[in-house]
């Protein structure tokens, strides 16, 4: 149980075109997801809380207008690039919290996006 | 806010051996404390958690964490190593409070096994 999915787990895309990043829980129902974003041979940073329903709540310094966070259902939620620029490029890490309140985050397996 | 402090950024052990990684946490509040391992290119399992209770915690793959409040410290430990525990592991805090609780991670130790 607790499983995670991230499509796609690969992407390589121009500078100036979004990309769309799904995450899903494919097994239990999360009311709360979390995106994260990791560099080479760095920490996870956390980038946004998405709650379903409403809107995200981006971390210091994460433009939100950039990285938009759609949260629509209990079991998927969209993470878009939008403008990409070779910056962006980054190892991009969705996690869910389960819904029943155990404090718990199950981690996606992570989207790699290059910028060219 | 809490703060985690992975306070070795590379181990290298043989196998067969034991090892200890250790995690130290700040907080004004109390937390919820998890490690995770990362394998190449993959997102992040969980290997193990304490939320209450019990301050031995066991996990997966024979691993094993202790809670310790007074020296807020959460050490996680296997006794003996295999060739596919090489990978990178996150301890990570959460507060408890209301809402949904945010995770703060550590920088990460790289976990080494040789042969």
């Amino acid at each position: 149980g607790a499983v995670v999915s991230q499509h796609p787990s690969w992407v390589i895309c121009k500078s100036g075109t979004s990309v769309k990043i799904e995450c899903r829980s494919l097994d239990f129902q999360a009311t709360t997801m979390f995106w994260y974003r990791q560099f080479p041979k760095q920490s996870l940073m956390l980038m946004a809380t998405s709650n379903e329903g409403s809107k995200a709540t981006y971390e210091q310094g994460v433009e939100k207008d950039k990285f938009l966070i759609n949260h629509a259902s209990l079991t998927l939620s969209t993470l878009t690039v939008t403008s990409a620029h070779p910056e962006d490029s980054s190892f991009y890490i969705c996690s869910a919290r389960d819904w029943t309140g155990v404090e718990t985050q199950y981690f996606g397996p992570g989207t790699r996006l290059l910028v060219l | 806010a809490q703060s985690v402090t992975q306070l070795d950024s590379q181990v290298p052990v043989f196998e067969e051996a034991p090892v200890e990684l250790r995690c130290n946490y700040s907080s004004s509040v109390s937390v919820y404390l998890f490690w995770y391992v990362q394998y190449p290119n993959q997102g992040l399992q969980l290997l193990l958690k304490y939320l209450s209770g019990s301050t031995l915690v066991k996990g997966i793959n024979g691993f094993e964490a202790e809670f310790n409040k007074s020296q807020t410290s959460f050490h996680l430990r296997k006794p003996s190593v295999h060739i596919s525990d090489t990978a990178e592991y996150f301890c990570a805090v959460s507060e408890r409070l209301g809402g949904a609780q945010k995770l703060v991670f550590g920088q990460g130790t790289r976990l080494t096994i040789n042969p």
